[in-house]
């Protein structure tokens, strides 16, 4: 069935540098690559998110890549701040809202002063 | 303000005690979905509905039900809540039938002794 594999579950970096969490998907029909932040205590909020027909977007300090040859999506934040220290979780969804969303299990970023 | 509303907030209940958790959105989306969100599991999705009188399966649903008569309403019931419906509960919307941001509502957490 489909997975999501998302990979490191804990990251810590200093402020200032960069982080990036990486995920795998298996369904080749996959078409929507959403990226949520969750900050402590909070619901999650969607920050980036990209479609199959697009290779990267990019939005101020954040950005998102795809390789559909590879199954794979990497969130990049550059320039960390320590607003920036929350859970994030990667999804894919098919073409059509009748398609499971499929959520990876997060990775807890943390930024160090 | 747009939003996506759930009540109770929080609720400690005792086995076999129905519940109803409310979702409700004002932001005339069609799409609406429940995510149970555990540690170390990330959102996990129990039902979702593509529009009114449409509701259909997620990845965790045994132990829920769902109803969506209305478009901005979408209960969680829990007939026979048991110790492992512990958990955090998120309500989300979306606008329509293509995949796209999710709108959660502030979360719901229950606990079932």
């Amino acid at each position: 069935g489909e997975n999501v594999e998302q990979h490191p579950s804990t990251l810590s970096v200093q402020e200032g540098d960069s982080a990036v969490i990486k995920c795998t998907y298996s369904d080749s029909a996959s078409n929507y690559f959403p990226w949520y932040k969750q900050e402590l205590g909070k619901r999650p909020q969607l920050i980036i998110d990209i479609r199959s027909n697009v290779g990267e977007k990019k939005d101020q300090r954040i950005a998102v890549t795809l390789n559909k040859t590879a199954k794979h999506f990497s969130l990049h934040i550059t320039e960390t701040q320590p607003e920036d220290s929350a859970v994030y979780f990667c999804a894919e969804e098919g073409m059509n809202r009748d398609d499971k969303i499929i959520f990876g299990k997060g990775t807890r970023l943390h930024i160090l002063p | 303000e747009a939003q996506v509303t759930q009540n109770p907030r929080y609720l400690i209940t005792v086995t076999g005690k129905k519940l109803t958790v409310t979702c409700s959105q004002n932001m005339n989306h069609e799409y609406m979905s429940w995510y149970r969100q555990d540690p170390g599991l990330g959102l996990r999705q129990i039902y979702y509905s593509m529009n009114v009188e449409v509701t259909d399966k997620g990845d965790v649903p045994e132990g829920y039900k769902v109803s969506r008569k209305e478009k901005r309403n979408f209960p969680l019931i829990l007939e026979s809540p048991s110790p492992n419906q512990t958990s955090l509960y998120f309500c989300a919307s979306s606008v329509g039938q293509t995949p796209g941001e999710l709108f959660f509502g502030e979360g719901s957490r229950l606990t079932v002794l």
